[in-house]
């Protein structure tokens, strides 16, 4: 079963550029394409990223998402207060039929 | 605009059963797989089932297969999660979600706001 790994937790001050990494335990990523969600707990998750690199309508270009081999990044420039949230990757998983979340990394803003 | 509203999220003693309803709006419902997701504190976001357009495909993440059972209605555009032997570890807000393009397994991209399942001695 695939299993995504992230750090619990990242901080950055206002304007700073941030990178959350994301690895995978196998294949996975390398064959599969990530998505990144951001998630304030309480309220819905929001899709940030899909396809490793792609931003839905809406979603600042601050935002952005890249893959190289196993691992993924979602980075995040020009930091802002209200960018405070836990970060998800997420892959499907075909054994499961169903999708891997990441354990989340929670971002501060110093 | 797409509308999913989560409903049937109670306090319950471990051991015991619920059912969740989701009722969506705005789309094709019977053409999109639908998923149910699950937040703690303790373990963050996780997914919990997965069905098809069709209800032909489910899926249960290992921590509730054989407990929980997804269905859904698309004569009533209603998604729901049969959930028994519930255990502590169930607590969670749990989100109804569609999935982004019909006809597929792509990503989720709508989302409920939630119902809270609290299962406590």
């Amino acid at each position: 079963q695939s299993a995504l790994t992230q750090p619990p937790s990242a901080s950055g001050t206002p304007g700073q550029r941030v990178t959350i990494s994301c690895s995978g335990n196998n294949s996975n990523i390398e064959t599969h394409t990530i998505n990144w969600y951001r998630h304030v707990p309480g309220t819905a998750p929001k899709l940030l990223i899909y396809s490793n690199n792609q931003r839905p309508s809406g979603v600042p270009d601050r935002f952005s998402g890249s893959k190289s081999g196993t691992s993924a990044s979602l980075a995040i420039s020009g930091l802002q207060s209200e960018d405070e949230a836990d970060y998800y990757c997420v892959i499907w998983d075909a054994s499961l039929s169903g999708w891997v979340f990441g354990g989340g990394t929670k971002l501060t803003v110093l | 605009e797409v509308q999913l509203v989560e409903s049937g999220g109670v306090v319950v003693r471990p051991g015991g059963s619920l059912r969740l309803s989701c009722v969506a709006s705005g789309f094709t419902f019977y053409d999109y797989a639908m998923i149910w997701v699950r937040h703690s504190p303790e373990k963050g976001l996780e997914w919990v089932s997965l069905i098809s357009w069709d209800a032909s495909t489910t899926s249960y993440a290992d921590s509730v297969k054989g407990r929980f059972t997804i269905s859904r209605d698309n004569s009533k555009h209603s998604l729901y999660l049969q959930m028994t032997s519930l255990r502590t570890e169930d607590t969670a807000l749990y989100f109804c979600a569609k999935d982004r393009y019909s006809f597929s397994y792509s990503w989720p991209d709508s989302w409920g706001r939630g119902t809270l399942v609290t299962v406590s001695p």
